[in-house]
């Protein structure tokens, strides 16, 4: 089976600029989260979806971060307008029914 | 809240060198125990997980951990280490009071960063 797939694979944006990011789970999988990674720090829950609906969304930074899962398939994670400090690595997981998550080859967002 | 600690951020071995990398939770109820892996340009990968039963679970590539839940840890451990086990290595948590089908977020300890020389 496919595995998890995010798009792009980097992006470098000016502060101030907005920038889209996208995942496309494992067919089937229910349940998305995003998480991300900032300067070697630890890897941080941002949201978590259930099929189209936000089923906790408690480490999302700011209200310039929104995500959206439209049809239950795949998330867009817009950050708009994009800070300095939002640079990282932005990951995308999925799972099944269970606790195992599957996780994407992130992507790579440098703010300038 | 609940947070995991890992106690290297940085290990180099040599090849054949047994590795044990801590990894210590903090959360009052039952958990699910895992170890990603993310080797030099790719993807997390799951190397073994602990939901229940025998403590002690083998994972991919000869890696197996230990959960003792008395000292809320799940230490990751390797008898003979190889080059291609240079990588990353990331203990993580779910609370297993998740719905079944609902999931929940995984907290992640800092990461060890494994160099294994030739």
């Amino acid at each position: 089976e496919a595995g998890v797939t995010q798009f792009p694979s980097h992006s470098v944006i000016e502060k101030g600029q907005t920038v889209t990011l996208r995942c496309d789970p494992i067919s089937g999988h229910d349940n998305l989260y995003w998480y991300r990674r900032v300067m070697g720090k630890e890897i941080k829950f941002l949201l978590h979806f259930v099929k189209e609906s936000k089923q906790d969304e408690s480490g999302m930074p700011n209200n310039r971060f929104l995500a959206e899962r439209t049809g239950g398939t795949y998330s867009t994670l817009k950050v708009q307008p994009a800070e300095l400090e939002d640079s990282g690595v932005y990951f995308c997981a999925s799972a099944g029914r269970g606790n195992e998550q599957y996780f994407g080859p992130g992507t790579r967002l440098t703010v300038t | 809240a609940q947070s995991v600690s890992q106690h290297n951020h940085h290990v180099i071995l040599s090849e054949a060198a047994s590795l044990e990398l801590g990894c210590n939770y903090s959360y009052g109820g039952t958990v699910n125990l895992f170890w990603y892996v993310q080797y030099p340009g790719q993807h997390l990968q799951l190397l073994l997980k602990y939901f229940s039963g025998d403590p002690l679970v083998k994972g991919i590539k000869g890696f197996e951990a230990e959960f003792i839940k008395s000292k809320f840890s799940f230490n990751l451990r390797k008898p003979s280490v190889q080059w291609s086990d240079t990588a990353e290595y990331f203990c993580a948590v779910i609370s297993s009071s998740s719905h079944y089908n609902q999931g929940g977020k995984l907290i992640f300890g800092q990461g060890t960063e494994l160099s294994v020389k030739p």
